[in-house]
């Protein structure tokens, strides 16, 4: 069966810090990647999102960046955190190929820009 | 901004009681989906609707979809404490691998 993983669970960094967040799935392979942040008791924003290896689509213009360097793992950086940067990070991943899918999510990461 | 809207915002209701909740969208979809999220915690998918369907059942669920007035609801029968959580409706965008999210409805079922 899939399973996906990120860490870590939480993490408080100063602001100007770097960021690098990690999400991995295991148990498929060439899937679609996204990730997503959640502000307080708010919907999902999409940040990017890879449907293969090297491939990465940006949606909203920031301080972020996002690497596939492997095929199910997917990484989200940033070299200076802003305070605005704080929020709930949510990886997710479907199935390549198959439009009609629903998404899987990690348990997420809580970053605090302090 | 092609985020959903969902209504109501927040509903709290006594176990037993149906919940409904509604979404609506604005861009053109391919199926529409229902998360669910425990505080603090990852969504979970709960049912998906296709474009060319106009409902759909899973368990106590009840998923209708009107593509004319781009809108969704979901129905919850015979409501439980443990169904207390948000609930996400999401969209899948014609010619697109991505999901547009509405904002949430934060369920609350009372005891």
């Amino acid at each position: 069966s899939q399973t996906i993983h990120q860490w870590p669970a939480t993490l408080v960094q100063p602001v100007g810090s770097p960021l690098s967040l990690e999400c991995t799935v295991e148990g498929t392979s060439n899937p679609n990647l996204y990730w997503y942040r959640q502000a307080a008791g708010r919907g999902l924003q999409l940040l990017f999102y890879s449907v293969g290896i090297g491939q990465i689509s940006s949606e909203v213009p920031q301080n972020l960046s996002a690497s596939r360097p492997q095929d199910r793992q997917f990484i989200l950086s940033s070299k200076k955190l802003l305070l605005s940067d704080s929020g709930f990070y949510l990886c997710a991943w479907s199935p390549t190929g198959r439009g009609v899918v629903p998404q899987y999510f990690g348990p997420g990461t809580r970053l605090l820009v302090l | 901004s092609q985020q959903g809207e969902e209504d109501p915002q927040a509903l709290s209701i006594q176990e037993g009681e149906n919940a409904t909740m509604n979404c609506s969208y604005k861009t053109s979809i391919n199926n529409l989906q229902w998360y669910r999220q425990n505080s603090g915690r990852g969504l979970v998918h709960l049912i998906l609707i296709r474009s060319n369907e106009r409902e759909k059942h899973s368990g106590r669920l009840r998923v209708t979809l009107d593509t004319s007035k781009k809108s969704s609801s979901l129905l919850i029968t015979a409501s439980r404490a443990a169904d207390t959580a948000s609930y996400f409706c999401a969209g899948l965008i014609q010619g697109a691998q991505k999901l547009v999210f509405g904002q949430g409805t934060r369920l609350t079922i009372n005891p």
